[in-house]
């Protein structure tokens, strides 16, 4: 079925390490976007990709669109204690109105 | 800035009645979304809704489920006979354009079934 694979599924960093994450499909996607979520809150937009080797990014967060347009990569610089939160995955699946959130991966900050 | 808003923030019901979740959408925006997530799941993708239709919906979306954009500013969700696995966040979403979308999500409706 339609899946957006993420790992890792979680992590426990130090405060001011970098972080690395990423999101994979067996279909191609033309658009990614990330999101964040925190407990008890709907997901929030960080980055959208719509090009394949696209990179973008907004304020310490870089996010990449793959070549293959199979995967999307998304990192963190210098992290601090308010990035802990779920951080997904989405796109619309080709050629419908059906929108396909990753399975996260849960960022956990250690100050 | 503009946002999404959902009501109730929480739901309690018993097994096998009727619940109405709504949201307002942002208000320029002319593509609209309900999701599901339950706890400590994925988010999924239940229905999309444009132009007065449904776009496309998913697997979950049976026929227990419907949605309606009953004026200018409210989008609803309807469950006919919830049932316990009912029990979730259901997220209502918005967008101004399709494929180039860029999703703003509500806080969330916690709909709990007993």
């Amino acid at each position: 079925g339609q899946q957006l694979n993420q790992s890792p599924q979680s992590m426990f960093i130090q405060e001011g390490e970098d972080v690395s994450m990423n999101c994979t499909s067996s279909s191609i996607f033309n658009t990614w976007l990330w999101y964040k979520q925190e407990p008890g809150e709907g997901p929030v937009l960080l980055i959208a990709l719509y090009k394949a080797g696209e990179l973008t990014s907004n304020g310490r967060l870089t996010a990449q669109f793959g070549i293959t347009r199979k995967d999307s990569f998304l990192n963190i610089s210098a992290s601090i204690p308010s990035d802990v939160g779920i951080y997904f995955c989405a796109g619309p699946f080709s050629g419908t109105y059906k929108y396909i959130f990753g399975t996260g991966t849960r960022l956990k900050v250690l100050a | 800035e503009p946002e999404v808003t959902q009501t109730p923030s929480h739901q309690v019901t018993q097994m096998g009645q009727e619940v109405i979740l709504r949201c307002v959408p942002i208000s320029n925006h002319l593509y609209f979304y309900w999701y599901r997530q339950i706890l400590g799941q994925k988010v999924e993708f239940l229905v999309s809704f444009y132009n007065n239709e449904i776009s496309e919906k998913s697997e979950i979306f049976d026929d227990q489920f419907s949605v309606e954009r009953p004026d200018g500013s409210n989008f609803t969700l309807k469950i006919r006979s919830t049932k316990l696995e009912d029990s979730a966040m259901y997220f209502c979403a918005s967008s101004a354009s399709w494929p180039d979308n860029e999703q703003f999500f509500g806080p969330g409706t916690r709909l709990t079934v007993l």
